[in-house]
């Protein structure tokens, strides 16, 4: 089956910074690529997505990029601030959907 | 957009007892419903896919006796956790796709569950 690795577990950034998370899947079928956003006990958010036929997306200072030849995907935050404070999990789909571990952000004021 | 429903958002109960949990799609059917366990600071792991009018397909390790799944309409599926125990309290969330749409899913807001 499909497996997910995401890196790094934490990150933290001074406000302003980017930040950047990335994440290899295993199953070259894959071919939906999300990632959600996890406020403390709360729901995950789609953020982003982007299907395998596409390269880049972006969506204001969000962007992810997916190479499929090496089969992994990256989170790009640009102009952080606090309330990006979260964790994020990306997630590859092919039938079902399988989440990496998740970063936790933390965006210093 | 989509809205998914859980009910309850959190419950306590006592060992050995069962728990019925509902999820429901508010504004849209959903051809199958994906039922999710979280553990604190974890990733959301996928315990099993239900589709409607037939029986869940569950992942490896999770026991189908335990955590009963239905899927009896296109908006509404229960996952049951029988004769719960302390390991079993967990943050459950169910995710659902549109109709015959995207691959997005839309999740619910979770239930906590805690066994005493």
């Amino acid at each position: 089956g499909e497996n997910v690795e995401q890196h790094p577990s934490t990150l933290s950034v001074q406000e302003g910074d980017s930040a950047v998370i990335k994440c290899t899947y295993s199953d070259s079928a894959s071919n939906y690529f999300p990632w959600y956003k996890q406020e403390l006990g709360k729901r995950p958010q789609l953020i982003i997505d982007i299907r395998s036929n596409v390269g880049e997306k972006k969506d204001q200072r969000i962007a992810v990029t997916l190479n499929k030849t090496a089969k992994h995907f990256s989170l790009h935050i640009t102009e952080t601030q606090p309330e990006d404070s979260a964790v994020y999990f990306c997630a590859a789909s092919r039938d079902d959907m399988r989440f990496g571990a998740g970063t936790r952000l933390t965006v210093k004021p | 957009g989509a809205v998914v429903s859980q009910h309850p958002s959190w419950v306590i109960c006592k060992s050995g007892t069962s728990v019925k949990i509902e999820c429901r799609s508010l504004d849209f059917q959903a051809t199958t419903m994906f039922w999710y366990r979280q553990f604190p600071k974890q990733s959301l792991m996928l315990m099993a896919t239900s589709n409607e009018g037939s029986k869940a397909t569950y992942e490896q390790g999770v026991e189908k006796d335990k955590f009963l799944i239905n899927h009896a309409s296109l908006t509404l599926s229960t996952l049951t956790v029988t004769s719960a125990h302390p390991e079993d309290s967990s943050f459950y969330i169910c995710s659902a796709n549109l109709r015959g749409g995207t691959d997005t899913q839309y999740f619910g807001p979770g239930t906590r569950l805690t066994v005493l």
